[in-house]
């Protein structure tokens, strides 16, 4: 079955820096690959998404890239903000709904 | 607020029990997704389904069973529960089948088996 495998497992910034998450995959079938925010006590929210026909996604100051030849896809913050500091996962889609996720990168933004 | 509300918030029980998690999901959404976050583990996705039809599967123990009911509302099942049950468990939902689009969670049911 499909492995994602997400580093580092924390990361602390200062404010104003920018943090960078990478997801590596083994399916090469999978063709959607979504992060997710999950702040303390809530559910994952998406944040963004990137499709395996796209290479690079921004939205703001979030942007993902995707190298499908190299199987990983890595979530860029910049600007960061003590707002941004949560727990991050990658996931990687491959048909029917089933999604794999990393394990999750805990983010914290100094003040 | 994701739209997709879950009952119970805490559930405190013992092994060996059986306990029910209820989701509704958004509203027209036809995809209810079951997961789990233990701990050690992250997110384990469960299964999915779709219009009241079992649509994927993942590492879904066999004591655990789920379904859709006609108004498309979902409720997880959980028996023999053991000490290792115990953690999160979020559903999700999105409008179509394809896994393809964002899926919105819930606030998740916190499962305590002492």
């Amino acid at each position: 079955g499909e492995n994602v495998e997400q580093h580092p497992s924390t990361l602390s910034v200062q404010e104003g820096d920018s943090a960078v998450i990478k997801c590596t995959y083994s399916d090469s079938a999978s063709n959607y690959f979504p992060w997710y925010k999950q702040e303390l006590g809530k559910g994952p929210q998406l944040i963004i998404d990137i499709r395996s026909n796209v290479g690079e996604k921004k939205d703001q100051r979030i942007a993902v890239t995707l190298n499908k030849t190299a199987k990983h896809f890595s979530l860029h913050i910049t600007e960061t903000q003590p707002e941004d500091s949560a727990v991050y996962f990658c996931a990687a889609s491959h048909g029917a709904g089933k999604s794999t996720f990393g394990d999750g990168t805990t983010l914290t933004v100094k003040p | 607020d994701s739209g997709v509300t879950q009952t119970p918030k805490h559930l405190i029980t013992a092994t060996g029990q059986r306990v029910t998690l209820r989701c509704s999901p958004r509203s027209g959404d036809l995809s209810v997704y079951w997961y789990q976050q233990s701990l050690d583990q992250g997110l384990q996705f469960l299964i999915q389904y779709y219009n009241g039809e079992e649509r994927a599967k993942g590492n879904i123990l066999e004591r655990f069973s789920a379904q859709q009911f006609p108004d498309l509302h979902s409720e997880l099942n959980l028996s023999s529960l053991e000490l290792g049950d115990s953690a999160l468990y979020f559903c999700a939902s999105s409008a179509s089948s394809n896994g393809q689009e964002t899926q919105y969670f819930g606030p998740g049911t916190r499962l305590l088996v002492l």
